[in-house]
This record gives structure tokens, C-alpha cells and sequence, in this order.
């Protein structure tokens, strides 16, 4: 029973190198977020995906692009790593059908040098 | 502006000390109110929802409240493996369930 999976889970990056961040999840849902998660600041969300095929902006979507091919994955990638970007980053998912909690991964800690 | 505040920061208790852990929202038609759990290292585990004023849930030794501008998280006679953050978040809009999250109260009980 797996529920969400983030691979990997350290990364860390130069100044100006691109990587992707890659969530599963096992639970049919239709919904799938990425957040991140700084000191002081709370969880924030980047983007997230109603269906496969579709994507949105969230709070703080700057520097990030996502794809949802899948309706199982949901991927985060970062075209041009900067120092900001620094930051443990969490992928969730959950139901339709009124108010759902979301399922969260064990998140990946990034590091840009 | 839609907020979530979350009070203390940090809470250290000796183990069978009951307290409380505040959560003020200033949410635009609130759809439920969430609560989960982090220990280091992990992602949030959900709690607990709660969809209207005067609603309460109980789990162990932990009880959800809330009123029309802020919730409590109630903890009776905590255990050492009682401590985590805690965290509560607003569902704000319909459609996908866009949660806005307050910083956290991290927790310590000390036996």
C-alpha cells in the first residue's frame, strides 16, 4: 500500500541545471498538487492538476514547469535551478467529491549550490 | 487576502500535561478545515477535517475543534510519541481542493 511515492528523495543541483521530480501515486485520484516547504513559511503550492492532461498554476509557480501525462504521475521539473529554489518538496493527491483530505508523499529535499 | 495562522510555534510539554494548539483562519467561504501531523523527515498524515462551526473530532488523545474564525487542536494527557508539528489547513475554493496552510505548531512532550 504504497499511497504516494517521490523519487528521489536528496538531490543536490548546481546554480543553472535542470532536473525533474517525479510523484506516483496508487490511489486512482484525480487530483495531484506539488508544494513546497520552507522554514517559517508553511507548505505553498507550485502547481497542481485536476485530470491527466491538465495543469495550474498555484501560489508561488515561478521557475517551475509540471506535466501530468499520467493520470498516476505527476512530474515537477526545474529548467534552471537557482539558490531559491532550495527547499524540501512534497507532491499529494487526493479524491473528487467534496472535501477531500490530501495524501502527501515523504517529499524530496533539493539543494542548489 | 485568504491567511492561516498558527499559534505557538513551539510547544514543549511534560508527558500527561494537557493543552491546546490554535489555528485563526481568515478564509472566503471556508469548505473544511484540516489538520495533519509531520514528523521530521516525512510528509503531513492526515488528522482530521472539519466542515462547520461547532463540529468536533476526536482521535486518541487528540481533539479537533471549530468555531467560525479558528480551530483548536486539544491534546489530553500527551505521550512522548505524541510529538510532531502539526499542521492545519483552509480548503479555500471549489474545484480542486487548494489548501492554504499556516506555518505549524511543533510539538515536544517530554516524559
Amino acid at each position: 500500500n504504497a499511497g504516494v511515492t517521490q523519487t528521489p528523495k536528496f538531490r543536490v543541483l548546481k546554480t543553472g541545471q535542470s532536473m525533474t521530480l517525479l510523484c506516483a501515486q496508487d490511489m486512482n485520484h484525480e487530483y495531484m498538487y506539488w508544494y513546497r516547504q520552507d522554514p517559517g513559511m508553511g507548505l505553498r503550492l507550485i502547481h497542481y492538476s485536476v485530470g491527466e492532461g491538465t495543469t495550474a498554476k498555484g501560489e508561488v509557480p515561478d521557475g517551475y514547469n509540471v506535466s501530468r501525462l499520467k493520470k498516476q504521475n505527476f512530474l515537477l521539473g526545474l529548467e534552471s535551478a537557482a539558490p531559491s529554489q532550495t527547499s524540501v518538496y512534497f507532491c499529494a493527491s487526493s479524491s473528487t467529491g467534496g472535501v477531500q483530505p490530501q495524501h502527501f508523499g515523504d517529499g524530496t529535499r533539493l539543494s542548489i549550490l | 487576502e485568504d491567511q492561516v495562522t498558527q499559534s505557538p510555534e513551539a510547544l514543549r510539554l511534560q508527558e500527561g500535561e494537557s493543552s491546546s494548539l490554535n489555528c485563526s483562519y481568515t478564509v472566503s467561504g471556508l469548505r473544511g478545515l484540516f489538520w495533519y501531523r509531520q514528523d521530521p523527515g516525512k510528509g503531513p498524515e492526515f488528522l482530521f477535517t472539519l466542515y462547520s462551526a461547532g463540529e468536533e473530532k476526536e482521535k486518541e488523545r487528540l481533539k479537533a475543534t471549530l468555531t467560525k474564525k479558528e480551530s483548536f487542536l486539544h491534546i489530553t494527557a500527551p505521550k512522548p510519541e505524541d510529538s510532531a508539528t502539526y499542521l492545519c489547513a483552509a480548503d479555500q475554493i471549489q474545484g480542486a481542493q487548494k489548501l492554504v496552510f499556516g506555518q505549524g505548531t511543533r510539538l515536544t512532550i517530554n516524559p
